[in-house]
């Protein structure tokens, strides 16, 4: 059966302290890994796509690597503005888009 | 450039009582629907698609039921809420259908209490 853990379950960093989230997954033919944003009681933000192990994408502070595991969110430097909770999801060839139940992070200032 | 209109924003509804959610899609031509609810601390899960016009797959068994009367209008409903319907739901577009170079986009949600 296919599989998204996603850990920690809440980060707190301080603004500046760079971190990363992780993204388990356990799928029969990935066809795609997917990371969102969502804030709170608003629907969840797409930010990127990785395909292959080895893929890396960048957005701002934010960085999204892949390998035939797992996937990480790095953030570098975060401000507050980047509080929010992060989702990842799994397309594979055996499933629907599989969503993990995110890692809730909190940056203070 | 595509934007998904969902609504109500919040809905507060007697157990027993009907549901009309409507979400509408602009700025594509056939896109793929989903509804999704949202409960806190877990996962997203799906609660049905729609490839077309008229053509809905419901992927868990439960209270709730999905139209889709034009290319661009997804509806939730039911016909009796029950506690246990209680949630975040929310729709979503996407170009392809699961595939790995489609991602979803959704709407803002709609938070719905079953009183």
């Amino acid at each position: 059966e296919d599989q998204v853990t996603q850990s920690p379950e809440a980060l707190r960093l301080q603004e500046g302290e760079s971190s990363s989230l992780n993204c388990s997954y356990t799928v029969s033919g990935l066809r795609g890994l997917f990371w969102y944003r969502q804030d709170p009681g608003k629907g969840p933000e797409f930010l990127f796509t990785l395909y292959s192990a080895g893929e890396e994408k960048e957005k701002e502070r934010l960085k999204a690597t892949l390998t035939k595991k797992e996937s990480f969110l790095h953030i570098t430097a975060p401000k507050p503005e980047d509080s929010a909770t992060y989702l990842c999801a799994v397309s594979s060839s055996a499933s629907k888009i599989i969503f993990g139940s995110g890692t809730r992070l909190s940056i203070r200032p | 450039s595509q934007t998904i209109h969902q609504w109500p924003a919040t809905l507060v509804q007697p157990v027993g009582s009907p549901l009309s959610l409507e979400c509408t899609v602009e700025g594509t031509s056939n896109p793929n629907l989903y509804w999704y609810r949202q409960a806190a601390g877990r996962g997203l899960q799906l609660l049905f698609y729609s490839v077309g016009i008229g053509q809905i797959s419901s992927e868990v068994p439960q209270n709730l039921s999905a139209s889709r009367p034009q290319d661009r209008q997804f509806i939730l409903s039911s016909k009796k809420l029950l506690l246990s319907d209680s949630g975040f739901y929310l729709c979503a577009w996407s170009v392809g259908v699961f595939t790995g170079n489609s991602p979803l986009h959704f709407g803002n949600g709609t938070r719905l209490t079953v009183t």
